[in-house]
């Protein structure tokens, strides 16, 4: 079974870029994954499909500063010109017939 | 405008049962793939069920043997009974589109969530 792993934890300053990073399990590399956002006491939203020739699919009104990239099993978030509201834990998920996989989320924080 | 709307959650004891359901609108449930997906407080986000176009339904193994998730199209409704409850089933539930009828498998939109706590 296709498993998901994301660092707990990452930080960068306000203006600046981030890149998150969701890894997938070993013959898992051609996976497509989703990208989602929970703010603070708020649901989950979701931000972007990509699949693993870096190619995306993003929803709606998800600004530009928000892009993905893909390199071998390595999927990739890149939040440019960071705002204190792009605060937030940030999942990775992906899908196979009959089930559903969350990575554990990784808490950004904006300095 | 494709929405999601939750309702159902509650205060339940350990052993009982709970209806969630989450009512559709902008979409017809029926012809989509529809899944649950639950927060228990402080953690991450778990799957819990999907519901395939054709009416095929898959659960986590924590959950299968306790749970059924069901629709009701003449209502656009998706259902989650929830049985035989446990303490770790606590948590906010949220109903997701899941996908698109050619590409499921990903959660597009979320519904607000509904607050369900197992508790004697």
């Amino acid at each position: 079974q296709v498993v998901l792993t994301q660092s707990p934890s990452a930080s960068a300053s306000l203006g600046a870029s981030v890149k998150l990073t969701c890894t997938l399990s070993s013959g898992h590399s051609s996976y497509t994954i989703a990208w989602h956002q929970q703010q603070p006491e708020k649901g989950p939203r979701y931000l972007m499909k990509l699949n693993s020739d870096g190619s995306h699919f993003k929803g709606d009104g998800i600004p530009d500063r928000f892009s993905g990239s893909s390199s071998g099993a390595e999927r990739y978030l890149t939040i440019s010109s960071l705002q204190s509201d792009d605060e937030a834990v940030y999942y990775c998920q992906t899908w196979g017939t009959g089930i559903r996989v969350f990575g554990g989320g990784t808490k950004l924080t904006v300095l | 405008e494709v929405q999601l709307v939750e309702t159902g959650g509650g205060l339940i004891q350990p052993g009982g049962s709970l209806r969630l359901s989450c009512a559709a609108s902008g979409f017809t449930v029926s012809n989509n793939y529809m899944s649950w997906v639950r927060q228990a407080p402080g953690k991450g986000l778990e799957w819990v069920s999907v519901i395939y176009g054709g009416g095929s339904t898959y659960y986590a193994d924590s959950v299968k043997g306790r749970f059924i998730l069901s629709r009701d199209n003449s209502k656009n409704t998706l259902y989650l009974q929830m049985n035989s409850l446990r303490v770790e089933d606590a948590a906010i539930y949220y109903c997701a589109k899941d996908g698109i009828i050619s590409d499921p498998g990903w959660f597009d939109p979320w519904g607000q969530g509904t607050l369900v706590t197992v508790s004697s």
